[in-house]
């Protein structure tokens, strides 16, 4: 069975910082999906990256990046210039090309200083 | 485009109470889920419906969970009788169908339980 493991249940970062997120996956499978999804408060989760594994190249979308580490099982993201609105809860999830179900992690809370 | 409604938006009851949550899903999305977040944790698929039937309902408690997607569009999700570990999160989700590589589930803003 395919797991997603998020070890740090909190984190913070001082506005116009950036901080990174950790994630480790497991899994048999080759090809593969792998996401970040931003929880607010308000508790509407968003998609914030994704990554193919067959991609080489990590996955960048504005002040959000990742590092994918296919071998070592590894899924990181980034944020830079971090802003107040980033703080929320942010879970790495997985999923499979032929059934789209999501498995996620526990999350993690990321707090953001003014 | 409108995204995932649900309501209610919260629920409290009483232990071995029922209760039934719906979802109305983006239209046109053929893929729709159903996912129990507990507090802490991140969300678990509970069933998976494409179009009325359904493709994975492996963790759902068929003991006291029931769900349906009648005409393939809105679901109802119905917990009878409710147990204290049910308190939870219920968030729907959905997908479009074909042509789309990423997987990309669209979520609604979930239904609070609370079971006293």
């Amino acid at each position: 069975a395919q797991t997603v493991t998020q070890s740090q249940p909190e984190m913070s970062v001082q506005e116009a910082e950036t901080v990174t997120l950790s994630c480790t996956y497991d899994t048999s499978e080759s090809d593969y999906y792998l996401f970040w999804y931003k929880q607010p408060p308000s508790r509407q989760m968003i998609l914030v990256i994704r990554q193919e594994a067959y991609k080489q190249q990590n996955a960048t979308e504005n002040r959000f990046s990742v590092n994918f580490q296919k071998a070592a099982k590894s899924f990181s993201l980034k944020i830079s210039d971090s802003q107040l609105g980033d703080a929320a809860m942010y879970f790495c999830a997985y999923s499979t090309g032929a059934n789209s179900k999501l498995t996620f992690g526990k999350g993690i809370t990321l707090s953001v200083r003014p | 485009e409108a995204g995932v409604a649900q309501s209610p938006r919260y629920k409290i009851i009483e232990k071995r109470q029922s209760v039934a949550f719906w979802c109305n899903p983006i239209s046109g999305h053929a893929t729709l889920y159903w996912y129990q977040q507990i507090l802490g944790q991140g969300p678990k698929l509970l069933i998976q419906f494409q179009n009325n039937g359904v493709v994975d309902d492996s963790q759902l408690p068929k003991d006291r969970f029931s769900a349906e997607r009648l005409k393939g569009v809105d679901s109802t999700l119905k917990i009878q009788p409710a147990k204290l570990e049910d308190s939870a999160v219920y968030l729907c989700a959905s997908r479009g169908a074909g042509g789309f590589p990423y997987n990309e589930q669209f979520f609604g803003p979930g239904t609070r339980l609370t079971v006293l």
